[in-house]
């Protein structure tokens, strides 16, 4: 089947605009994750969702960052007046459920604020 | 965020050589995991290893959980091109209330030169 996909693949903006990422996980898996990576960095944690819940945002930066997942399927990481700070990819994971379950990774959004 | 400490940062070896690459933790975790990025795409998981001193082969792969809970490495042997790539590895803390959270290492990036 179709693995976790994330849209747009890049994304350009400028400085102190709103931009919204979007990530399909797989069918059927109730667990979804957000990480950030930074250039020459390993993916950092954002956000946890088990369900339609956010579990755990303890990895958000700081609160022009927020994400929903309404429905339980179809997540979207919502950024706020962007700052150049935030140019990373911005990858998303899916897993059948929290824990030892593999996580799978999407290809993850490009963003660059200039 | 905590970053595991990883090295060496890059490699650059010839086709047929041995890898080795490791990482430590100030932290113990309990599950450890080594992923492959290639441009463009997230990581993908190669190993998982779940038990102090476990020794684990996937193919041409061989990973260590360290006896300390701290550590592990990754060995490639007889290397081939694409085997090219960025490899990170993770740790889990698994039974704890962020059993989800996964840390990453900052990468090691292997060139194979033909």
């Amino acid at each position: 089947g179709a693995g976790v996909s994330q849209t747009p693949s890049n994304k350009v903006t400028e400085k102190g605009k709103y931009v919204e990422l979007r990530c399909d996980p797989i069918s059927g898996h109730t667990a979804l994750y957000w990480y950030r990576q930074s250039l020459g960095q390993g993916p950092e944690f954002l956000i946890y969702f088990q369900g339609t819940g956010a579990a755990d945002d303890s990895g958000l930066p700081n609160d022009r960052f927020f994400a929903v997942r309404p429905e339980g399927s179809v997540s979207t990481l919502k950024i706020q007046r962007t700052e150049r700070g935030d140019s990373a990819v911005y990858l998303c994971a899916s897993s059948l459920m929290h824990g030892v379950n593999e996580q799978f990774f999407g290809p993850g959004t490009r963003l660059t604020v200039l | 965020g905590q970053q595991l400490n990883q090295s060496p940062q890059s490699m650059f070896i010839q086709e047929g050589e041995d890898v080795s690459m490791n990482c430590t933790s100030s932290s113990i975790f309990n599950t450890w995991l080594w992923y492959k990025q290639d441009p463009g795409e997230g990581p993908v998981l190669l190993i998982a290893l779940y038990k102090a001193g476990e020794l684990t082969s996937n193919g041409r792969l061989t990973a260590q959980f360290g006896i300390t809970r701290k550590d592990s490495f990754l060995n490639i042997s007889a290397s081939i091109p694409s085997d090219v790539g960025i490899y990170f590895c993770a740790g889990l803390l698994r039974g704890g209330g962020s059993n989800y959270k996964l840390t990453f290492g900052k990468g090691t990036l292997l060139t194979v030169n033909p």
